[in-house]
């Protein structure tokens, strides 16, 4: 499967600081998923960015995608309690099947203190 | 109905018994997938299910033996697991769309097994 790396493996931050993990691979992707599990609970998908260049955002969370669609990033402004969880990004290369195989990346880990 | 379910939500066993995952979709959604999570890693897949017939087998060992009985049913049947296969057991469902992009996949609560 498509291999990446995710840093930082650990984010520890006070709440209403932003937050910011990399997904970062040395192929070319064809499209890249954010998910998000809850400590105890399931990943749940968050958005899939297709295009180079692309930017999404969700309220608070702001969604990338390189140039060059090596790399993505995920952004939380002023975080809140809950938010922590592990956000995992999960990448398909240029040649990936139709139906999905996913490769997720390590995960970051935030922790979020009142 | 957005919802996989899995059964059962917690599993102990022992290394001779044989026991079977479930789990349920109603979304219509023609791909089924396992998935093995041990704490604090990512998911790791271990089998996809296309059109009710196994389409990738992620080199699983045969004491997991995965089961699609029709387009809303996944089981994973386990027979003489070892301890290192506790593990949190996710099961997640796709539509399977063809053309550009990747199908959404939407997770089960998973199933945490101990074996011991």
């Amino acid at each position: 499967g498509q291999q990446v790396m995710q840093i930082p493996q650990y984010q520890h931050v006070q709440e209403g600081e932003d937050f910011t993990t990399y997904c970062n691979s040395s192929t070319t992707l064809s499209n890249i998923q954010w998910y998000k599990q809850r400590p105890g609970g399931h990943p749940v998908f968050l958005i899939q960015l297709v295009k180079s260049g692309e930017v999404k955002k969700q309220k608070r969370l702001t969604f990338q995608f390189g140039e060059a669609k090596k790399n993505s990033s995920l952004h939380i402004t002023a975080t809140q309690t809950t938010d922590v969880g592990t956000y995992f990004c999960a990448p398909a290369n240029a040649g990936g099947t139709s139906y999905g195989k996913l490769t997720f990346g390590q995960g970051t880990i935030l922790t979020v203190h009142p | 109905d957005t919802e996989v379910t899995q059964t059962p939500k917690h599993l102990v066993m022992g290394m001779t018994n044989k026991k079977s995952l479930k789990c349920e979709q109603h979304m219509g959604h023609r791909a089924m997938y396992w998935y093995k999570q041990k704490a604090k890693k990512p998911p790791e897949l271990m089998f996809v299910y296309s059109y009710e017939k196994l389409s990738i087998n992620e080199s699983v060992p045969s004491r997991f033996s995965p089961e699609c009985p029709n387009s809303s049913l996944l089981n994973l049947h386990l027979h003489a697991l070892q301890p290192e296969d506790s593990a949190l057991y996710l099961c997640a469902s796709s539509r399977l769309i063809a053309g550009a992009g990747t199908d959404t996949q939407y997770f089960g609560p998973g199933t945490r097994l101990t074996v011991l």
